[in-house]
């Protein structure tokens, strides 16, 4: 069963360093997002990706994050600057269409000391 | 704004006994919901989802839930619970047209006892 992947499974980083996290989406969808979830709070949407463009992001993803699409397999979430306050888990997930059915990669733990 | 809530934050079972976990969401139009598993240390599994047409949906692992546009619940059950079943639950609901985003409750912790 084709199955969203993630790397690294884990990552510690310098406050200030930059980051990126990489996700393979499922071959044949289209549609691409990053979530996070902050250590015992809930999931968090971040951003969606269609057409090699955002197509919506929230408040929590500011111009401290950008997302990329490189090639046709991976999707990138790079975070410029980090703050402690970005330790969290990440998670990719992809979409064959709009409204159908997300699949979550196993996320990126990031830690930021 | 579109919200779902979790009122359990943790629940204990037996393992045999049956459960409900309880899902509630505000949102104006009819939405896509969906139930999401998490087990320790790892990524998000979808359990089952839920579009359109019958109320009652079934999902893995002998999982199912109601919609019911009257309550803006989507509860999950199960008859019977295993030890396996131990993880986090997650409601989820999708607000497209405009949006492709989930939004997510913020889970129940469910503990299963031999």
């Amino acid at each position: 069963e084709p199955e969203v992947t993630q790397t690294p499974s884990h990552q510690v980083t310098q406050m200030g360093q930059e980051v990126i996290l990489r996700c393979v989406p499922i071959s044949n969808h289209l549609y691409f997002y990053w979530y996070r979830q902050i250590l015992g709070q809930k999931v968090e949407f971040l951003v969606s990706f269609y057409n090699n463009e955002i197509s919506e992001k929230s408040e929590i993803f500011d111009d401290q994050f950008s997302v990329e699409r490189p090639d046709g397999s991976n999707f990138t979430l790079k975070i410029r600057s980090t703050k402690l306050e970005d330790s969290a888990m990440y998670f990719c997930a992809s979409s064959g269409d709009r409204a159908e059915t997300q699949y979550f990669g196993p996320g990126t733990r990031l830690l930021v000391l | 704004a579109q919200s779902v809530t979790q009122p359990d934050i943790h629940i204990t079972v037996s393992e045999g006994a049956s459960l409900e976990l309880r899902c509630n969401y505000s949102y104006g139009a009819t939405p896509y919901l969906f139930w999401y598993v998490q087990s320790p240390g790892q990524g998000l599994q979808l359990l089952l989802k839920y579009f359109s047409g019958d109320t009652l949906v079934q999902g893995i692992k002998g999982f199912e839930a109601e919609f019911k546009r009257s309550q803006s619940s989507f509860n999950l059950r199960k008859p019977s619970v295993h030890w396996s079943d131990a993880a986090e639950y997650f409601c989820a609901v999708g607000v497209s047209y405009n949006t492709d985003k989930l939004i997510f409750g913020t889970g129940t912790r469910l503990q299963v006892f031999p």
